[in-house]
């Protein structure tokens, strides 16, 4: 079955420390997508990026990077020189697009704060 | 920019009230979904919808019911709201690209029962 675990329920770091977020997934699928998003205290889920199971390159936005590792079902999300403004609830998700139009299927969360 | 839009970011309601979430997606995306968040379960999905009139049961459905009329617009209902259902529900809508989608969410509304 389908599942998406972050075992890092919350983190706090001080501001500048670089931080990663753990997410490990179970797919009964060779085809998915791996998504993260994050929400600030406003709460709107914010979109951050998607990755197919295909595609096993890392990948880097300015501070942000991602590191998928199929061997580990593992796609791990790290946060380098930390801001306050990074401080969010950071949500990774799962969707097996061959089964159908099913809905992503979201981790639980991990709390960030970035202390000043 | 996709927009998706909650009727109320707070709603104060009885305990019996019906109550009406409106969502409303301005792209035309085919998808849509309710969720509730609370703290220590993350989000769980309570209904979504794959075209007009056409509804999906989520993880929780019980007590909820939905409405789509419209394309842009999903409404979830609490048919007699209950304390247990304090909580934040959040919209989603989303559409397919490439065989996968990214889900783009509302604001949310932070529903209180009383």
């Amino acid at each position: 079955a389908q599942k998406v675990t972050q075992a890092q329920t919350e983190i706090s770091v001080v501001e500048k420390e670089d931080v990663t977020l753990d997410c490990v997934y179970e797919t009964r699928d060779t085809t998915y997508y791996l998504f993260w998003y994050k929400q600030p205290p406003s709460g709107e889920l914010v979109f951050l990026i998607r990755r197919n199971s295909f595609d096993e390159q890392n990948e880097i936005s300015g501070r942000y990077s991602w590191n998928f590792q199929k061997s580990t079902s593992s796609f791990n999300f790290t946060i380098t020189a930390s801001q306050v403004v990074d401080s969010a609830v950071y949500f990774c998700a799962l969707s097996e697009p061959s089964y159908g139009n099913t809905p992503l299927v979201f981790g639980k969360g991990t709390r960030l704060s970035v202390i000043a | 920019d996709v927009k998706v839009t909650q009727s109320s970011r707070y709603l104060v309601k009885r305990t019996g009230e019906k109550v009406f979430l409106e969502c409303v997606q301005d792209m035309d995306h085919e998808n849509m979904f309710w969720y509730r968040q609370d703290p220590g379960l993350g989000l769980r999905l309570i209904y979504f919808s794959y075209d007009v009139k056409m509804k999906e049961k989520g993880d929780i459905p019980e007590g909820y019911s939905v409405s789509r009329e419209k394309k842009e617009r999903f409404s979830l209902i609490l048919e007699s709201a209950s304390t247990n259902q304090t909580s934040m529900y959040l919209c989603a809508s989303s559409f397919r690209r490439h065989g996968s989608y990214e889900q783009y969410f509302g604001p949310g509304t932070r529903l209180t029962v009383t």
